[in-house]
């Protein structure tokens, strides 16, 4: 039973510059959720998709988009880049409303 | 504005004893409460949840307690094992929301 991936493991950019994060679900779940976590501290929720929709969102500029494609895969995307986008990204995967988000690895970006 | 507070940042426990993780919350809207693990370079692992209507889930050696008058939360692992040493994260969501909102962590250390 296939969990959570993400791709890729890590990313250094510069500012300015754009990225495009990857993840698939755990076999069976519909559902993505997005999060960023800094150092230190719990993971921020960014946004959340269903049926392809953005079904909520997170305290997070517009820099921030995302795309949620019929296999139920998604894409995280972030524009201009500044530093304070310096952080893991985690991509957690449920089905349907129910509370239980199962993680993947996540993705650290750097930006220098 | 921390809705969900662990006031630990880190906890340090022999090996067989039991490990108690604490999380407080306030916002009462909150109405699932879970427990996650995380290890260096990976994502957050799935522990354990309870729902507001409950006040005791037991799942192995991991026992969460929910105190909804006082919105309090604590994760027991009984006995404590050296494969226990992480970082554990208390989240919760709610009716109103797919998001989950977590604490800052707290780091478990099991010694022999």
């Amino acid at each position: 039973d296939a969990g959570v991936t993400q791709s890729p493991t890590h990313l250094i950019k510069t500012r300015g510059q754009q990225v495009t994060l990857r993840c698939s679900p755990k076999s069976g779940h519909d559902t993505v959720s997005w999060y960023q976590q800094a150092l230190g501290q719990g993971p921020q929720f960014i946004f959340q998709y269903y049926e392809e929709e953005e079904r909520q969102r997170g305290n997070f500029p517009d820099r921030f988009s995302g795309h949620q494609f019929p296999n139920y895969s998604s894409e995280l995307n972030v524009n201009a880049l500044l530093l304070g986008d310096s952080a893991l990204y985690l991509c957690a995967s449920s089905l349907g409303s129910q509370p239980e988000q199962y993680f993947g690895p996540g993705t650290r970006l750097t930006v220098t | 504005d921390q809705q969900v507070k662990q006031n630990s940042p880190s906890l340090s426990v022999q090996e067989g004893r039991i490990s108690i993780l604490n999380c407080d919350y306030t916002n009462s809207m909150f109405d699932y409460f879970l427990w996650y693990k995380k290890y260096p370079a990976e994502g957050p692992t799935f522990l354990i949840s309870i729902s507001s209507i409950k006040d005791k889930n037991e799942d192995g050696r991991f026992t969460v307690f929910l105190n909804k008058s006082a919105k309090h939360l604590s994760l027991h692992i009984v006995p404590s094992q050296p494969g226990d040493s992480a970082v554990y994260f208390c989240a919760a969501s709610g009716s109103h929301t797919d998001k989950l909102i977590f604490g800052t962590g707290t780091r478990l250390q099991v010694f022999p």
